[in-house]
Parts: structure tokens; sequence; C-alpha cells
């Protein structure tokens, strides 16, 4: 399947910080991309869908100006998480289609942990 | 909202089939029933999806009911290696987002 890369795979920030998540496509050109959050022990929640060179759609209850959504390129989106708190702690993971593949394909995920 | 329903738990023999059943009783003509799994603290790994006709690649096979309210995910041949939480989602391929539900954790035993 599609290789869907997403970096870094851990980061530890302070609170009041701002961290940058990056998630690429490697082998296809992705017009959609989602990000999703993943609290311990629980399913996928969508936070977003983006699609290149238009604004991220964002879920009820997702604030767009503290997970900032940037989809400039068919290869590459980055969610940044400003200003973090502990409870921004989490597993962040982007998905993406596109290529003509009606299939999503998963990034490997991001622990974020804000101390 | 999820359009989908799952056991939460189901248990496999290794190297018996592992049956995962769905319902999407809500499913609309245009969407396609996705099968993804999530080993711990991994993204999901797609496994298999389909429209309405069942489906087969080297992973898994896909048996969706003839009225499309429902379907199976079979792992012919379940290894401990396929221990994971299955989740199961439909879908339009043009249209945007897929609401992933609580899934169902298969745990295969010895």
């Amino acid at each position: 399947g599609a290789v869907v890369s997403q970096h870094p795979s851990r980061v530890i920030c302070k609170s009041g910080t701002s961290v940058k998540i990056e998630c690429r496509s490697l082998d296809f050109q992705a017009t959609t991309m989602f990000w999703y959050r993943q609290f311990p022990k629980q399913s996928l929640m969508l936070m977003a869908t983006s699609n290149e060179g238009s604004k991220a759609t964002y879920e009820q209850g997702v604030e767009k100006d503290k997970f900032l959504i940037n989809h400039a390129s068919l290869t590459l989106s980055t969610l940044t998480v400003t200003s973090a708190h502990p409870e921004d702690s989490s597993f962040y993971i982007c998905s993406a289609r596109g290529g003509g593949v009606t299939e999503a394909f998963f990034g490997q995920g991001t622990r974020l942990t804000v101390v | 909202d999820a359009k989908t329903t799952q056991p939460p738990s189901m248990d496999c023999a290794e190297g018996r089939a592992a049956n995962l059943p769905c319902n999407h009783s809500t499913i609309s003509g245009n969407e396609y029933v996705y099968w993804y799994r999530q080993i711990h603290s991994q993204g999901p790994q797609y496994i298999i999806h389909g429209l309405k006709n069942n489906e087969t690649n080297e992973m898994a096979s896909l048996i969706i009911t003839e009225d499309r309210k429902s379907s199976t995910l079979i792992l012919p041949h379940a290894t401990l290696r396929d221990t994971a939480v299955y989740y199961c989602i439909v879908f339009e391929t043009n249209a945007g987002k897929s609401t992933f539900g609580d899934g169902t954790t298969l745990t295969v035993k010895p």
C-alpha cells in the first residue's frame, strides 16, 4: 500500500509552547488529508479534514485557532498545536487519500506529551 | 457519529479463522465498507474494502450481505500478530471523512 510518513513519532513539550507535526505522502499525491486524535483506550476522533490549497474543515468542538492545519502541497500537511496544555497530550494520527486510490492510508502517529 | 457497530471484543485460537462482524444498517448506496486494524501505539493499517460484492486479498476476505446492512471480515488463519483492534467504517470514496467507531479488540490465543 501507499506510504504515509508522520514526524516526529514522539514529542515532549512544555506547557505554553507550540508543536508542529508533519504528515507526508511519500509515493502518491494526497488531495485530502485527515487529522485524528486518540486518547488511551479510545477510538480515533476526527479533528479536521484538509484539501490541498484549501482551508481545513474542523469537526465540531475542535478549536481551529488552537490546532492549525496547513495543507500547502499535495504531499505535505502540518498540524500545529499552539499554546499546548497537558490536556492536549494525546496520540495524533494523520491519514491521506488521493492519486486515484480510494482507501486512506495512515501515518504511524505522533505521541505528544505536554508537561 | 459512527455509522457502524461492532462487538467490543473477540477471541480466536491461533491457526483458526477469525470472523469479525460489523453492522452498518444505515449505509447509503454510494458508501463503501472499509476495514482497518490498529496494533497498539501504531497508526491504523488498511485491510480491505468493498461496495457490494465479496472481496478477497492477501490479508483477508470481506463478506457483505445482499442488503449491505452488515459485513464480516474473515482472517482465514489467524496468527498471534493479528491481535489488534479492528475497525469497520463506511464512507463515500469521493466524499470526505471517515468516522471510526469503537472497533473490536481481537485477541488471538496460542
